[in-house]
């Protein structure tokens, strides 16, 4: 079974601080790992994936994470934030394949302060 | 980048009436699902759907939900008598492919259906 657990439901930045949003998984196969953003009222945009490539992955908005095996993490961080970065972030988790079923996280509410 | 149309974006309905949410994605994608997202919650899988059949579906999604493709472009959702606990944001995703898919999903805005 798979799942993901996102650390702090809420997490509050002050403007141009650095943004670091936690995530640990579980799976009994290699996953493939992805960060939603979801704008009030509105959907759910994919930010970034890991697909067994680079560890290092960068995304949209100069967001990046970092698939670490040996701590089953995928963290997501940005060097500075902006204000337009408040929203709700949600870890996923998958398996591929033809299921491709998505599994989410609770979600974080990134608050950004000017 | 891919779109996917929702409708309605929101719907009010009294407790126990039926509704019907449509999604309309990409004509050639072949995989859809629906998610549902309680407010203040996670998103949840409710069901998933592939060549005209449920391939998977959760405990969420019990005999009082239904998924067609009627006619081969819409992807509806269907809850026959609907309760106060339904009240959510539903989701419609899709993917374009099989067993080399890598599990990335493209979202609809969602509907919103408010049960009183």
């Amino acid at each position: 079974a798979q799942s993901v657990t996102q650390l702090g439901s809420h997490v509050s930045v002050s403007e141009g601080a650095l943004v670091l949003l936690r995530c640990n998984y579980s799976s009994s196969v290699p996953p493939y790992l992805f960060w939603y953003v979801q704008y009030p009222n509105q959907g759910l945009q994919l930010l970034l994936k890991y697909t067994s490539a680079a560890t290092l992955v960068k995304g949209i908005n100069g967001f990046e994470a970092e698939f670490k095996k040996s701590e089953t993490s995928f963290h997501l961080t940005k060097p500075s934030a902006h204000m337009s970065d408040a929203a709700e972030y949600f870890c996923a988790v998958s398996r591929g394949g033809n299921t491709g079923k998505l599994i989410f996280g609770q979600g974080t509410t990134l608050q950004v302060k000017p | 980048e891919p779109e996917v149309t929702q409708t309605p974006s929101h719907q009010v309905t009294q407790m126990g009436q039926e509704v019907i949410l449509r999604c309309v994605p990409i004509s050639n994608h072949l995989y859809f699902y629906w998610y549902r997202q309680i407010l203040g919650q996670k998103v949840e899988f409710l069901v998933s759907f592939y060549n005209n059949e449920i391939s998977e579906k959760s405990e969420i999604f019990d005999d009082q939900f239904s998924v067609e493709r009627p006619d081969g472009s819409n992807f509806t959702l269907k809850i026959r008598s609907t309760k106060l606990e339904d009240s959510a944001m539903y989701f419609c995703a899709h993917r374009d492919r099989g067993p080399l898919n890598t599990g990335e999903l493209f979202f609809g805005e969602g509907s919103r259906l408010t049960v009183l």
